[in-house]
């Protein structure tokens, strides 16, 4: 079964500490990993994509296949950081629509 | 992004009345989706259309109908609203020749509230 699953509802840190939210998946191909952020009152908007290798606003992901995780991380967390996070996947196996995750709410205390 | 717009970005309604909720886009895309989106339980699937001629129900289409009236519009309908579909819904569009993984893109949201 394809299945996205982001264990933590909520996750609060300091800020400047390090975030990591975790996402793992199932699936059976080679699948594309999304995250997702939405901040508040906003639209969903695309943070990174496996494919793109690309460090945005401070946040990196790495796919391990070995695990099928793709968690989120940043070194030193930011009060603006504070949004909603989906981790998404997508593949020849869903028709390539997007499977998301149940989301992790980021709380970046001050 | 401003290219997906969704009306109304507000609705209250009472049980039992039919709504539409609207999606357009200028984005030129040949997908586009309808999500509701609920506290802990993230982003659920209700229908979503690969072409015009291509519509297809997602994981919750029950109580919901859709419409893809041109390649920019995209229509969802609750023939006859209930409490439990007070939610969120976004409307989403993705590029099937620019990202075969289909990247999606997402409208500003509706918020309804059926009393």
């Amino acid at each position: 079964a394809q299945r996205v699953t982001q264990p933590e509802k909520l996750l609060s840190v300091f800020k400047g500490a390090p975030v990591e939210l975790k996402c793992n998946y199932s699936y059976s191909g080679s699948p594309e990993l999304f995250w997702y952020v939405q901040y508040s009152r906003q639209r969903l908007q695309l943070l990174l994509r496996h494919i793109s290798r690309e460090s945005i606003k401070g946040f990196t992901a790495d796919l391990n296949k070995g695990e099928t995780s793709f968690h989120l991380k940043k070194p030193f967390a930011q009060e603006e950081d504070s949004a909603m996070y989906y981790c998404a996947l997508s593949g020849l196996d869903s028709s390539y629509k997007l499977i998301f995750g149940s989301g992790t709410r980021l709380l970046v205390r001050p | 992004d401003a290219d997906v717009t969704q009306t109304p970005r507000n609705r209250i309604t009472k049980t039992g009345k039919r709504i539409m909720l609207e999606c357009s886009q200028t984005k030129g895309h040949d997908r586009m989706y309808w999500y509701r989106q609920d506290p802990g339980l993230g982003l659920r699937l209700i229908y979503y259309s690969f072409d015009v001629k291509d519509i297809n129900k997602g994981e919750i289409s029950d109580g919901y109908s859709v419409s893809r009236q041109a390649q920019a519009k995209f229509s969802l309908s609750l023939e006859s609203a209930i409490p439990n579909q007070t939610a969120l819904y976004f409307c989403a569009t993705s590029d099937t020749d620019r990202d075969p993984y289909n990247e999606q893109f997402f409208g500003p949201g509706t918020r309804l509230t059926v009393l």
